[in-house]
């Protein structure tokens, strides 16, 4: 069964870039059975898609974060990236990593989150 | 100001049925039988209980359902249990092969 686990530093510093990666165990990160998918939540707010990539390497990025934002696959680790640079408070969320169905994008699968703080 | 347009919070006591709705434009939930939905309690990983308008994974109980008309998708959910109550979370494929999110909305029991 197909298993998701996010890493990487829970503090990030304001104007700094924030780097996670999904680990993914139980299936390949070459598979074309799904989109590999970051999403968010900011305290007290609601789910944020962030973006996604497919096994081909196209990508497809939420417009508000496009400029700042870069998702990559890791064939030989089996994982995919996170990277969001210029961050500020307002990047303070738990991040989610998830798979998301290639027809209809629901995200069927999803990584327990992780807390990061940008603060200084 | 998300994409999707939910209530923000509905309340139902135990046994009762409620609806939440998540309107969208024809860019997003109109064009498209893509719309999911989500359960989320805090502090927990959220699921997906419906996709493509009305489909439930397997193991989502049938007291969820899901339907659209024109730009307005629902989630429908009857015999109202004390563990139901969570914040939901539609979402719609779009023209521009992303992802927009309503929302949510805060279910209480």
């Amino acid at each position: 069964q197909m298993q998701l686990q996010e890493s990487g530093p829970r503090l990030v510093k304001p104007s700094q870039t924030l780097s996670l990666t999904c680990g993914v165990s139980g299936d390949s990160i070459n598979s074309g059975d799904h989109f590999w998918s970051w999403l968010r939540q900011s305290p007290g707010k609601g789910l944020e898609w962030i973006g996604y990539i497919y096994y081909t390497g196209s990508t497809y990025y939420n417009p508000s974060l496009e400029s700042r934002l870069t998702i990559s696959l890791d064939t030989s680790q089996n994982h995919f990236s996170l990277h969001l640079s210029s961050v500020t408070a307002a990047d303070t969320a738990t991040y989610f990593c998830a798979t998301a169905t290639t027809w209809g994008r629901a995200f069927v699968l999803w990584g327990q989150g992780t807390m990061i703080t940008v603060s200084s | 100001q998300s994409a999707l347009t939910q209530p923000a919070s509905v309340s139902g006591s135990p046994g009762q049925s409620i609806t939440i709705s998540c309107t969208g434009s024809s860019s997003d939930v109109g064009g498209f039988d893509y719309v999911s939905w989500y359960q989320h309690h805090p502090g927990k990983t959220p699921k997906l209980i419906i996709s493509d308008v009305n489909k439930r994974p397997s193991g989502v109980s049938s007291r969820f359902s899901g339907s659209k008309y024109d730009t307005t998708a629902s989630l429908t959910i009857s015999g109202l249990q004390a563990e139901d109550e969570a914040d939901y979370y539609c979402s719609s494929y779009t023209t521009t092969n992303i992802v927009v999110f309503g929302g949510g909305t805060k279910l209480t029991v």
